[in-house]
């Protein structure tokens, strides 16, 4: 159980293009959901928290209008990259919450390249 | 949340035990020990957890010392496949609060 899939798993796209990440708790209802991400040989950094049916909190430092995030269920989240740029390629990893019990759960990441 | 203290790096012959080592001298008398890990371009892996108690799963055991300032996270049988980054984690259970990643263990095993 408590299994996390994110889509795509990579994708490559073009500067000044927006590309949509989704997270998708299969097993279980998410409250919150969480955004991370992570760049080479780094570690992962909190870019926001995604509430369902409220607007998402962006950690500072995040461009809320350029990582637009939308929790319209129980079991879905998305993250749309817009206006991409090359210095916005990096791993972006969801994590979902257990409404009851609080463990959180990892998705298996999507590589975004932007060229 | 307790910060915690990793070395950068450890190797590990294949089929030896590997001792990862996480020190969280602040740590509260609420918080407990979490330990994942995140192969390369993968998500992070939960494996374990504990309070004050040893703790062992199939994955790993945990042993946390008596004054629980550190602890050290055993892989008894390290496979090429433990190759991986090791997170040490320490939050309060039950926390709302969202996982925060230190720079964790490059655990590599050797052949």
């Amino acid at each position: 159980g408590a299994v996390v899939s994110q889509h795509p798993s990579w994708v490559i796209c073009k500067s000044g293009t927006s590309v949509k990440i989704e997270c998708r708790s299969l097993d279980f209802q998410a409250t919150t959901m969480f955004w991370y991400r992570q760049f080479p040989k780094q570690s992962l950094m909190l870019m926001a928290t995604s509430n369902e049916g409220s607007k998402a909190t962006y950690e500072q430092g995040v461009e809320k209008d350029k990582f637009l995030i939308n929790h319209a269920s129980l079991t879905l989240s998305t993250l749309t990259v817009t206006s991409a740029h090359p210095e916005d390629s990096s791993f972006y990893i969801c994590s979902a919450r257990v409404t009851s019990t609080y463990e959180q759960y990892f998705g298996p990441g999507t590589r975004l390249t932007v060229t | 949340d307790a910060k915690t203290t990793q070395p950068p790096s450890m190797d590990c012959a294949e089929g030896r035990a590997a001792n990862l080592p996480c020190n969280h001298s602040t740590i509260s008398g609420n918080e407990y020990v979490y330990w994942y890990r995140q192969i390369h371009s993968q998500g992070p892996q939960y494996i374990i957890h504990g309070l004050k108690n040893n703790e062992t799963n199939e994955m790993a055991s945990l042993i946390i010392t008596e004054d629980r300032k550190s602890s050290t996270l055993i892989l008894p049988h390290a496979t090429l496949r433990d190759t991986a980054v090791y997170y040490c984690i320490v939050r309060v259970g039950g926390s709302a609060r969202q996982l925060t990643f230190g720079s964790g263990t490059q655990l590599t095993v050797l052949p």
